[in-house]
């Protein structure tokens, strides 16, 4: 039973447009969610976090949403740009522990 | 500041060996985790720790051992070596419950 879940496996987008990265999640007892990204080779970097206590958080060009009701967070990369090709991983975290899904391939066409 | 260093990058073992793999932070984080990635697969939590002498098991737990004798290492234990433990290895630790940081991974592979 896979708590986190990232149902699409790869992201085609244009440069300069937007990426929109899904993530969906079964336990409500989580109350930290993070996204991290990795290239090939690396180990994965941290990008951008929510609380369960916000709908929204900002960094930059990237924007995380989190709706508590659906149990859904989606990342949102505005423009996006040719070294944002990664994979991407959602986490979601309880007690310190996180739970992390499978990954979306981002590739950001020039 | 190295962040989080792992050793080897690479191994290679024969099934039924055992192997230490090694994990130091310089940041004086006192959460340290164990992780491996299967090819197309999140990362599995397999062990943590919250702080020096205190360890829990966690997602995949088996056949791996763990100790934390201090607040820097955080070193994982394959005994028994199987085809089934061929995985990239990460270790990340984090400052309470925030964002972690990983290493670079060890590659290993059980033949």
């Amino acid at each position: 039973d896979q708590q986190v879940k990232q149902n699409s496996p790869s992201l085609s987008v244009q440069e300069g447009r937007i990426s929109i990265l899904n993530c969906d999640y079964t336990n409500s007892m989580f109350d930290y969610f993070l996204w991290y990204k990795k290239y090939p080779a690396e180990g994965p970097t941290f990008l951008i976090s929510i609380s369960s206590i916000k709908d929204k958080n900002e960094d930059g060009r990237f924007t995380v949403f989190l709706n508590k009701s659906a149990k859904h967070l989606s990342l949102h990369i505005v423009p996006s740009q040719p070294g944002d090709s990664a994979v991407y991983f959602c986490a979601a975290s309880n007690a310190g522990k996180s739970t992390f899904g499978d990954g979306t391939t981002l590739t950001v066409k020039p | 500041n190295a962040g989080v260093t792992q050793t080897p990058k690479f191994r290679i073992l024969k099934i039924g060996q055992s192997m230490t793999l090694q994990c130091t932070q310089d940041m004086n984080h006192n959460y340290m985790y164990w992780y491996r990635q299967d090819p197309g697969m999140g990362l599995k939590l397999i062990y943590y720790s919250v702080g020096a002498g205190i360890t829990d098991k966690g997602e995949v737990p088996n056949g791996y051992n763990v100790s934390r004798s201090t607040t820097e290492d955080f070193p994982l234990r394959l005994e028994l070596a199987a085809p089934s433990q061929t995985s990239v290895y990460f270790c990340a630790s984090s400052y309470h419950y925030n964002e972690q940081f990983f290493g670079p991974g060890t590659r290993l592979t059980v033949l």
